[in-house]
């Protein structure tokens, strides 16, 4: 089984800190997701990645930064935290190559709450 | 637009009492439909996929169908431990690159 793995469950910050999420999947797979999840407005793409050191943007990445450094791990960052960015962060991730209707594996999810 | 649109919003049953949640799409290019389900604060497990219009999938109580316009996810004597959110997402072609579009999901609550 895929294996998605967050670092935190919880996390409480204040206004203006840098935030790190980590995410990191044990699958070997090419593409890395990031998602924000707030109630009534489903899922929201972020960022996304389809291989090491590169980065797309997704539909809302204003405030948001990403980092691939190694294949496994997908890496979001806030710059300066604020609150309207308290909300549910779900990584996921898919298979790359000629696999491109896989579905998404998600993980348990950050949920960030930001005073 | 590309859309993905489930309903109802909010379903409560009786133990054993079938239903289903509907998710009909607006996409381009469909590569594939998949249902999930999320627990409260959990992040969505993967179900099914569907590839194309005719096919259908089963797991357990689970049975998810495909048209051209929308999925139907049958829930067949349901148990309380059935009770979560269910996720509709479509993959498609968008802006030169492959996208997954989902729904705002289906809150199943299914009372012993």
């Amino acid at each position: 089984d895929v294996k998605v793995t967050q670092s935190s469950r919880y996390l409480v910050k204040r206004t203006g800190e840098k935030v790190f999420l980590e995410c990191v999947q044990d699958m070997d797979h090419e593409n890395m997701f990031w998602y924000r999840q707030d109630p009534g407005l489903g899922l929201r793409l972020i960022y996304f990645s389809y291989d090491v050191k590169m980065k797309e943007k997704g539909d809302i990445p204003e405030g948001y930064s990403v980092s691939r450094e190694k294949k496994e791990r997908f890496s979001l960052i806030l710059e300066s935290a604020s609150t309207n960015q308290t909300s549910m962060y779900l990584c996921a991730s898919s298979p790359g190559g000629g696999s491109y209707n896989s579905p998404l594996h998600f993980g348990n999810g950050t949920r960030l709450t930001v005073t | 637009e590309d859309q993905v649109t489930q309903s109802p919003e909010a379903l409560r049953l009786q133990e054993g009492e079938s239903s289903s949640l509907n998710c009909s799409y607006t996409v381009s290019g469909l590569r594939g439909l998949f249902w999930y389900r999320q627990d409260p604060g959990k992040g969505p497990e993967f179900l099914f996929t569907l590839y194309s219009a005719g096919e259908e999938k089963e797991k357990e109580r689970l049975k998810a169908t495909l048209t051209k316009k929308e999925s139907f996810l049958h829930i067949t004597a349901p148990k309380p431990e059935d009770s979560a959110t269910y996720l509709c997402a479509v993959q498609a072609w968008a802006s030169g690159t492959y996208k997954y579009i989902f729904g705002t999901g289906t809150r199943l609550k299914v009372l012993a």
